[in-house]
């Protein structure tokens, strides 16, 4: 059972902005700093957000990341088919040193 | 350019012990710390647990009894060793580089293990 509660797909039409919700509780979202993965079909996760917000390097800005609360957000601006993958939160607990994951949520570009 | 590249059988018997290898390139072992992360087929991922070259560990409560991760500084490898699997344990597992608080950096491209008698 993940930690983190996504929705199991989202979809849009090329160029339009997608958001992709994590929710958690205070522990795992609000006291926790927040990754974002990107799973293409048959391939490895790659991160693309850590710590909340910051992008990794090389990633494009069309990918941003923000939390609130209990809430964490993937916005995903000028959608592309090549975005078209399995989204996942994940997270990490300051105080007992251990990880976890959303569900993954599976974008579709229409 | 970091490489990961995860080894070890691709079949292990229900109640036997899994064992996989990670064998990391163009980084120092001691430099970082290393994980170990689970994905059933067609399911989610889950996080396994981590390393530093110390020895300093953490595992994921629900495995924990059941999991250690170790290192082989010489060799450049870290491990993973899961005891008395069962059909539950069937996932492609991946080891990653970890940096910051928890974020994985680094991906090997996975390795299936299917439990089966």
């Amino acid at each position: 059972q993940s930690v983190l509660t996504q929705p199991p797909s989202v979809s849009a039409a090329p160029g339009q902005t997608v958001t992709i919700s994590c929710s958690g509780t205070s522990s795992n979202i609000e006291n926790s700093y927040i990754s974002w993965y990107q799973q293409l079909p048959g391939t490895a996760p790659k991160l693309l957000i850590f710590d909340n917000e910051n992008r990794l390097s090389g990633v494009p800005d069309r990918f941003s990341a923000s939390k609130s609360g209990t809430s964490a957000t993937l916005t995903i601006t000028g959608l592309q088919t090549g975005d078209e993958a399995d989204y996942y939160c994940g997270t990490w607990n300051r105080t007992v040193h251990v990880g976890g994951f959303g569900g993954g949520t599976k974008l579709t570009v229409l | 350019q970091v490489q990961l590249r995860e080894s070890g059988p691709g079949l292990a018997k229900p109640s036997e012990t899994l064992s996989l290898t990670c064998t990391v390139s163009g980084a120092s072992i001691s430099s970082s710390y290393w994980a170990w992360v689970r994905q059933p087929p067609g399911k989610g991922l889950e996080w396994i647990g981590y390393m530093f070259h110390s020895g300093t560990t953490s595992y994921n409560p629900s495995l924990k009894s059941r999991v250690t991760i170790s290192v082989d500084t010489s060799k450049s490898q870290f491990s993973l060793m899961l005891t008395s699997v069962t059909a539950a344990d069937t996932a492609v597992y991946y080891c990653a580089r970890m940096r910051g608080s928890g974020n994985l950096h680094d991906w090997g491209q996975g390795t299936l293990v299917t439990v089966s008698s």
